[in-house]
């Protein structure tokens, strides 16, 4: 069964940082590349980062470049999202995202996890 | 790059057909044909229901039915049914992605 499994949500201060984590199984991880979505408390989806297969390439919304990293294991099955500088508009679950097709980094998201919650608050 | 507008919401009766709209610009729907759906109920992740403007994955009723004019990209539910009660959100690439704000669709 394809599955993607996120962790490392929690309430951290703002100016402080977290690290998501996203297990995948049941594909061939490498093969892909992976995005991270995230979604507000009672707002919309908002695309956050996306990277290549094989991790030469990632790509950043205007809201989070320069504050965020997206990286990946390909020997670990793991992609990784690196929140520094956080504020209190970064709040929102956080979904890793597997597109539908090889071909393009920006193809549609045809498996989610199942979320992790990121509160940035004192 | 700016969300797609979506309708805030619409309703319909259990087997009527209801169509929500996305409407982009030529730099995004009506530059690609990269456009999806995704059904969203309380508290769960996003369901991929149409991609490519008009392919349905496996598994996804033939309900579903995706179409897209120019800018503006088209999610059309026949034969509404009471679990088709959610959010909906649009979606196209646009030099990176972009989603639309959301749709609630109610079933009466």
């Amino acid at each position: 069964e394809v599955q993607l499994l996120e962790s490392g949500g929690g309430l951290v201060q703002p100016g402080g940082s977290l690290r998501l984590s996203c297990a995948a199984s049941g594909f061939t991880f490498s093969s892909y590349a992976m995005s991270w979505v995230r979604q507000a408390p009672g707002k919309g989806l908002e695309w956050v980062s996306a990277i290549s297969g094989s991790g030469g390439s990632t790509y950043y919304a205007d809201s989070v470049k320069g504050r965020f990293t997206i990286s990946r294991d390909n020997s670990k099955n793991t992609l990784y999202l690196q929140m520094n500088s956080l504020r209190a508009e970064d709040t929102a679950v956080y979904y890793c995202a597997k597109p539908e097709t090889t071909v393009t980094t920006f193809g549609a998201f045809d498996i989610w996890g199942q979320g992790t919650m990121v509160t940035v608050s004192s | 790059q700016s969300a797609l507008t979506q309708p805030a919401s619409v309703s319909g009766s259990p087997g009527q057909s209801i169509t929500i709209s996305c409407t982009g610009t030529s730099s995004d729907v009506g530059s690609y044909n990269l456009v999806s759906w995704y059904q969203q109920h309380p508290g769960k992740a996003p369901k991929l229901m149409i991609y490519e403007v008009s392919k349905r994955p496996s598994g996804v009723s033939n309900r579903f039915s995706g179409s897209k004019s120019g800018n503006t990209a088209s999610l059309t539910i026949s034969g509404l049914q009471a679990e088709d009660e959610a959010d909906y959100y649009c979606c196209s690439y646009a030099g990176s992605v972009v989603f639309g704000g959301g749709t609630k669709l109610t079933v009466l």
